[in-house]
């Protein structure tokens, strides 16, 4: 069993549609959470970073941790076209290397 | 200000041949992270700088597989006698001082032929 999972998707959503975007984990020690978002051919792009339990919202996009269930999630409102992208969880224990989610394909269509 | 940068953005070279790839990380950040992320895999770990040193290579796959960092600055990834299945995108990364977040450049695509 991998260490975090992640659906690979492709997800495809109408433009406006409330986007929700998960992943699970085994490691209990993970502290850190981060999303990044990935358009084809480029390199990731961090989006959102939370420590611990809770919630954190940034303009339309929202992350979500619940490590009693070793579970986040990112929530994108009034999704656009321009959100298409792959995006991706990645966590950590500390200062060092991020263990990464294979990503979910993301379609949002006009 | 300027991000992480990466040279060569591709790179095709036959089965054999040594390669070295470039990471240039943000002024001032004092951590560096190699990954590689190949199709359907996902990003896997390669080696972590803190400074001039590694504190964690674990992720190397071989012992083809070195790097460096000089300066606490540029980056060098080095793979010897490439093999097909090095063929991958390898990303850098870096992130201030004591700080989580990790600021990945665009890539080197490695194509081995």
């Amino acid at each position: 069993q991998k260490e975090v999972e992640q659906d690979p998707g492709p997800l495809s959503v109408p433009e406006g549609a409330i986007v929700s975007l998960n992943c699970t984990y085994s490691n209990s020690a993970f502290q850190y959470f981060m999303w990044y978002r990935q358009y084809s051919r480029k390199g990731p792009e961090l989006l959102m970073y939370t420590y611990s339990s809770g919630n954190k919202e940034d303009g339309r996009f929202t992350a979500q941790v619940d490590k009693s269930s070793k579970y986040i999630s990112l929530f994108i409102r009034d999704s656009q076209p321009s959100d298409s992208a792959t995006y991706l969880c990645a966590m950590n224990t500390g200062f060092q290397k991020l263990v990464f989610g294979t990503g979910t394909r993301l379609l949002v269509s006009p | 200000g300027a991000g992480v940068s990466q040279s060569p953005s591709n790179k095709v070279t036959e089965k054999g041949k040594d390669v070295e790839l470039r990471c240039d990380p943000i002024s001032g950040h004092t951590a560096l992270y190699w990954y590689r992320q190949s199709l359907g895999q996902g990003l896997e770990f390669l080696i972590y700088f803190q400074g001039n040193s590694a504190p964690d290579k674990s992720g190397l796959p071989s012992d083809r597989f070195s790097a460096e960092r000089t300066g606490g600055s540029v980056s060098t990834l080095t793979i010897q006698r490439t093999q097909q299945e090095d063929s991958a995108v390898y990303l850098c990364a870096s992130s201030p001082s004591r700080v989580h977040e990790q600021y990945f450049g665009p890539g080197t695509r490695l194509t081995v032929t």
